[in-house]
Formats: structure tokens, C-alpha cells, sequence
């Protein structure tokens, strides 16, 4: 099972852009890179999903290295509403062919005015 | 655009007593469904997945079980909940093929006393 590893928390400032650097060495050939954003109370929210090189969207990018063992997420211009839990997920195939994440702990991020 | 609906939003439940919570998404057919359950401060932990109707996998063993009567609609059951059941619970959503996010709900925070 291929597993991440994430800082546990993160200060920023507003207006700043903030890189989140997840690890992934056991990351297999075929599974994806995704992000998630959490808040109190509430479940994740899909923020981006890579295979590898950059992809962007319109709320954050998402760089992967060639050999795929680490990704960063990247915020650009982070307000106040962005602090959040935010989730690295490698995925993991089921034997029946279903998509399986693993979820750990997260990064913490808090952004200050 | 598809919907996933929990219910309730909160629950306060005494120990011994049985327990029911249920999720539905709108929207679309044949989706893969999953319960997590999130405890206080850590990230969140697959219960059970379903590729069907009455197809139910179960991914660590517990008290609880989980049943999927139609194909949008995904139950979590329990006969006798233990304090140990205290937690915050999330129904996901996936389209049936793999590499694709996950979709949550906004999830039940249950109180065992």
C-alpha cells in the first residue's frame, strides 16, 4: 500500500502562496496523486489530481516530479478561508478493480491576516 | 450535477443502543459508495465500500455494518453501539471506474454517552 507523508501543520500569510510537499516513495505505476481540503465539521473537498508533470485548475496546481515519489500542492494567494486540512492520497486498487484511498493525518494549514 | 445527502448532522446516542445513519446520492447511477469514520484531530479511515446492491466489503472488523438496499442508497448499522463507536462519520461517492475522486458528504458527528 502505498503511503504518504505530509508536514503536520503549516502557517502563512494572506496574499501568499503556499507550497504543501507530500512524499509517496512506494507509489505505484498506476495509481493517481489527489488532493483534498477539510474543515471543521465537514468531509473533504476535492481541490486536484495528477498523474504526473503539472496540472492546474482553478483553485490550486499540482506539480509531480518525474519519478512520482513526491507532489506539491500549490495555493496561489492564500486568504483566510483557506485554512483547512489539506490531504495528499495516493490511490490503491482493490482486487475487484475499486478505487481505494488511504487517508493520513493531513496538514494543518492556517493562514494569519 | 450529483448530490450526496447524510442524515442526521448530529447524533447523540447512549451505549448499547442501535444505530442507523444513511446516505444517499442523487445524480447518478451505479456509483461506488463508501463510509469513513474520522475521530477527533486525525484523518479518516475506510469502513466499508460497496461496487453494488448488496454488495458490501468490509475493510477493518468492528461493531458496525453497512448495507446498500438500492443503488444510490448506503446505510451504516450498528445493534449495540460501544463508546468506542463515538466519532465523526462520512459517506463518499465515486463514479464506478477507477482513478476517480471521491465525492463526500457532510458527514454525522455521533456522541456515544
Amino acid at each position: 500500500l502505498a503511503k504518504t507523508t505530509q508536514p503536520i501543520s503549516m502557517d502563512s500569510y494572506e496574499g501568499q502562496e503556499v507550497n504543501i510537499t507530500c512524499s509517496h516513495n512506494n507509489i505505484a505505476t498506476n495509481d493517481y496523486i489527489t488532493w483534498y481540503q477539510q474543515f471543521p465539521s465537514q468531509g473533504p473537498r476535492f481541490i486536484i489530481q495528477g498523474y504526473k508533470t503539472k496540472v492546474t485548475n482553478e483553485v490550486a496546481s499540482l506539480f509531480i516530479p518525474a519519478d512520482r515519489k513526491s507532489s506539491t500542492l500549490s495555493l496561489p494567494r492564500v486568504s483566510l478561508s483557506d485554512t483547512a486540512v489539506y490531504y495528499c492520497l495516493v490511490g490503491d486498487i482493490f482486487t475487484s478493480g475499486t478505487y481505494k484511498y488511504i487517508f493520513g493525518t493531513g496538514t494543518r494549514l492556517k493562514v494569519l491576516a | 450535477s450529483q448530490t450526496i445527502h447524510q442524515w442526521p448532522a448530529t447524533l447523540v446516542q447512549p451505549v448499547g443502543s442501535p444505530l442507523s445513519l444513511e446516505c444517499t446520492v442523487e445524480g447518478t447511477s451505479n456509483p461506488n459508495l463508501y463510509w469513513y469514520r474520522q475521530a477527533a484531530g486525525r484523518g479518516l479511515q475506510l469502513l466499508f465500500y460497496s461496487v453494488g446492491i448488496g454488495q458490501i466489503s468490509s475493510e477493518v472488523p468492528q461493531n458496525l455494518s453497512a448495507s446498500r438496499p438500492q443503488d444510490r442508497q448506503f446505510i451504516l448499522s450498528s445493534k449495540k453501539l460501544l463508546l468506542s463507536d463515538s466519532g465523526f462519520y462520512l459517506c463518499a461517492w465515486s463514479v464506478e471506474r477507477g482513478n476517480q475522486p471521491q465525492h463526500f458528504g457532510d458527514g454525522t458527528r455521533l456522541s456515544i454517552l
